[in-house]
């Protein structure tokens, strides 16, 4: 089944307790991206990634780290969580360069806590 | 500084009624207009996307309305069911390296609820 993955679903954590959300999707995409969602706020990016190696800031980047070794692997990294940081995130896959279709599908969210 | 302006925050439609939803956005670079429904505890999916090129792009219930020179663009949901109760967001996007995606820019949604 085609699907994007992220673990874990649910995280209560510290301030300062570095914590790694993974995210892995099983298409071959080239493209994908973080989003945290906010009541009010919608959806805003995070980072993105073109491909293997090639990362971007999107909106709100500040306090997030990411890396793409893999193409089917794009982990966000919050080395010093904060509590501005609690909120709902979703990781995100779509074909890429070339394609004529801009589609993301998305993962199922990662509800994080940070006390 | 907000990309995507949309409207209304929430909105309430009788079953068989017309939604409508409105955004409005302010860079002309953008080249590529997505709509994603969200359901209650799951990720956005894509529901209805238009480039520039057209005016209008309808898919079943579903319409895209798109005004280049107002920069504004509307999704109509016809015959509105219950089942279309979800909060719905729409987006903007420029090509960036060869990709129709690069930095994608969302509004801030709307929650409709449809009336049995």
């Amino acid at each position: 089944e085609a699907q994007v993955t992220q673990n874990p679903r649910y995280l209560i954590t510290v301030t300062g307790k570095k914590l790694t959300v993974t995210c892995s999707q099983n298409m071959n995409h080239e493209y994908m991206s973080w989003y945290r969602q906010d009541p009010g706020l919608g959806l805003r990016q995070i980072y993105y990634s073109m491909n293997v190696e090639v990362t971007d800031k999107g909106d709100v980047p500040e306090g997030y780290k990411v890396s793409r070794k893999e193409k089917r692997n794009f982990p966000l990294i919050l080395e010093s969580p904060s509590p501005n940081q609690t909120s709902l995130y979703f990781c995100a896959s779509s074909p890429g360069r070339g394609r004529a279709t801009g589609e993301l599908f998305f993962g199922e969210g990662s509800r994080l806590t940070v006390l | 500084q907000q990309q995507v302006k949309q409207s209304p925050q929430s909105l309430i439609v009788q079953k068989g009624g017309i939604s409508i939803i409105n955004c409005a956005y302010e860079n002309t670079a953008f080249d590529y207009f997505p709509w994603y429904q969200q359901f209650p505890g799951k990720g956005p999916a894509l529901l209805i996307a238009i480039r520039p090129d057209v005016s209008e792009k309808k898919e079943g219930r579903f319409t895209i309305s798109f005004n280049k020179s107002a920069k504004q663009f509307s999704l109509h949901i016809m015959d509105s069911q219950p089942g279309d109760s979800a909060t719905y967001f729409c987006a903007a996007s420029m090509s960036y390296r060869g990709s129709t995606l690069g930095r994608l820019y969302f509004g801030r949604g709307t929650q409709l609820t449809v009336w049995p």
